[in-house]
């Protein structure tokens, strides 16, 4: 089975500039997590959704970031404009249904804002 | 708030041989849910364990066990017969159980752990 599918895996760009990553969760999974991962804050929750509805967006940083989940197979994480500040890597997470059930991670994109 | 703290940032071991990561969490929940986590420099995130708070036996997943003392609140993950392989960073991670939507995973900061050769 596919696991959880991040793209682009690195990116490079310039401030300002407008980012997007993207996710595609394991087929049959309801739930979908960004997290961001830094050296100085460890992984933090970004945003979930829960059938395709944001419910949790307590973590996203200001309103350069933006999250969207248009259908159960596709998710985006936008930031603009991008800041030096945001360079990390941001995972995509997915699970199924029952508590117990584990969050299942993609592989991040690592994210270089020059 | 729920907040996991892994207060070791690094360990190393001597392959074959057993080691300990010490997680501790806190909250006000009876129904949770830990988990680790192992990051290798691949940067994957890989589920080792998981532990239903409910469960009063620990557990285990081949090399892997756990040491759940829910009154301490205390976590730790043993690593037995330790191989090169399991060098990495490990991450305690905590999930609120009660009912409704799946939740968020709040992580420690992780523990760098080395196995010598």
């Amino acid at each position: 089975d596919a696991g959880v599918i991040q793209s682009p895996r690195h990116e490079v760009t310039e401030m300002g500039q407008e980012v997007t990553l993207r996710c595609k969760p394991i087929s049959g999974h309801n739930s979908l997590f960004w997290y961001r991962q830094t050296m100085m804050r460890g992984l933090e929750l970004l945003i979930y959704f829960n059938n395709n509805v944001p419910i949790d967006d307590s973590g996203m940083p200001e309103d350069r970031f933006s999250a969207k989940m248009p259908n159960a197979s596709f998710s985006t994480l936008k930031i603009q404009p991008s800041e030096p500040r945001d360079s990390a890597v941001y995972f995509c997470a997915s699970s199924f249904g029952q508590r117990n059930q584990p969050q299942h991670f993609g592989d991040g994109t690592r994210l270089s804002i020059l | 708030a729920q907040t996991v703290t892994q207060s070791q940032p690094e360990m190393s071991v001597q392959e074959a041989e057993t080691v300990t990561l010490s997680c501790t969490y806190d909250t006000s929940e009876s129904d949770y849910y830990l988990f680790w986590y192992k990051q290798p420099p691949s940067r994957q995130m890989i589920l080792v364990i998981r532990q239903e708070a409910y469960k009063q036996q620990n557990a285990t997943e081949n090399r892997f066990s756990v040491n759940f003392q829910k009154a301490a609140k205390s976590f730790s993950l043993k690593i037995s017969d330790s191989q090169l392989g399991d060098a990495a960073m490990y991450f305690c991670a905590y999930r609120s159980g009660p009912t409704g939507a799946n939740s968020k995973l709040t992580f420690g900061k992780g523990i760098t752990l080395s196995v010598r050769p």
